[in-house]
């Protein structure tokens, strides 16, 4: 079964205190993406990244890093939260079809709160 | 450059009656599109694509969406409202050759279900 999974799915912290949230996918794709999404601005995207080691900055990038170290993962790194970074955030999977389009899959997503 | 618009920020309908979620698009090549639906504290669910076929797609749970490219409009529609229909949708615009941001998302649409 297709499927992108983040961990963990909640998590509360203080600000300051360094953490990752993980992303893997099993469908072998190239392009993998991180959103936040915060009420009335939908999903905003954080970092991309087209293949292992190539990643790039999206809307929002500031205070997050990434890392693509093999197709399979793509974690989300804040160094230092802040509460501005309180979100529920998405990792997704792109696939393009060929003609334009893309087939995209997301994770179930993770809510952060910092406090 | 790609664009979204959901014009609406919040829909309320009685239920038993037809739901209308506007979405304009603003694209430079032919986009793909489509609408995703999250219930609460759940993750994004595709309910509908448009990727250059027919112009009025079906998705599940019965709602359907028609592509009109002289009005640049991808308006999601439902016959009868169902209370499971209360949510957040998003209405997104894909567009192959846009470079580093493949998935464009609209800010979203609160739909509200009275009984």
């Amino acid at each position: 079964e297709a499927q992108v999974t983040q961990n963990p799915r909640y998590l509360i912290t203080v600000t300051g205190k360094k953490l990752t949230v993980t992303c893997s996918q099993n469908m072998n794709h190239e392009y993998m993406s991180w959103y936040r999404q915060d009420p009335g601005l939908g999903l905003r995207q954080i970092y991309y990244s087209m293949n292992v080691e190539v990643t790039d900055k999206g809307d929002v990038p500031e205070g997050y890093k990434v890392s693509r170290k093999e197709k399979r993962n793509f974690p989300l790194i804040l160094e230092s939260p802040s509460p501005n970074q309180t979100s529920l955030y998405f990792c997704a999977t792109l696939y393009p079809r060929g003609t334009g389009a893309y087939e995209q899959y997301f994770g179930p997503g993770t809510r952060l709160t910092v406090t | 450059a790609q664009s979204v618009t959901q014009l609406d920020s919040h829909v309320s309908v009685s239920e038993g009656t037809p739901v209308l979620l506007r979405c304009n698009y603003s694209s430079s090549y032919s986009p793909s599109l489509f609408w995703y639906v999250q219930h609460p504290n759940k993750g994004l669910q595709l309910l509908l694509k448009y990727t250059s076929a027919a112009t009025l797609v079906k998705g599940i749970n019965g709602f359907e969406a028609e592509f009109k490219k002289s009005e640049t409009s991808f308006h999601l529609t439902k016959p009868s409202a169902h209370m499971s229909d209360a949510a957040e949708y998003f209405c997104v615009v894909s567009e192959g050759n846009s470079g580093n941001t493949p998935l464009v998302f609209g800010k979203g649409t609160r739909l509200s279900v009275i009984a």
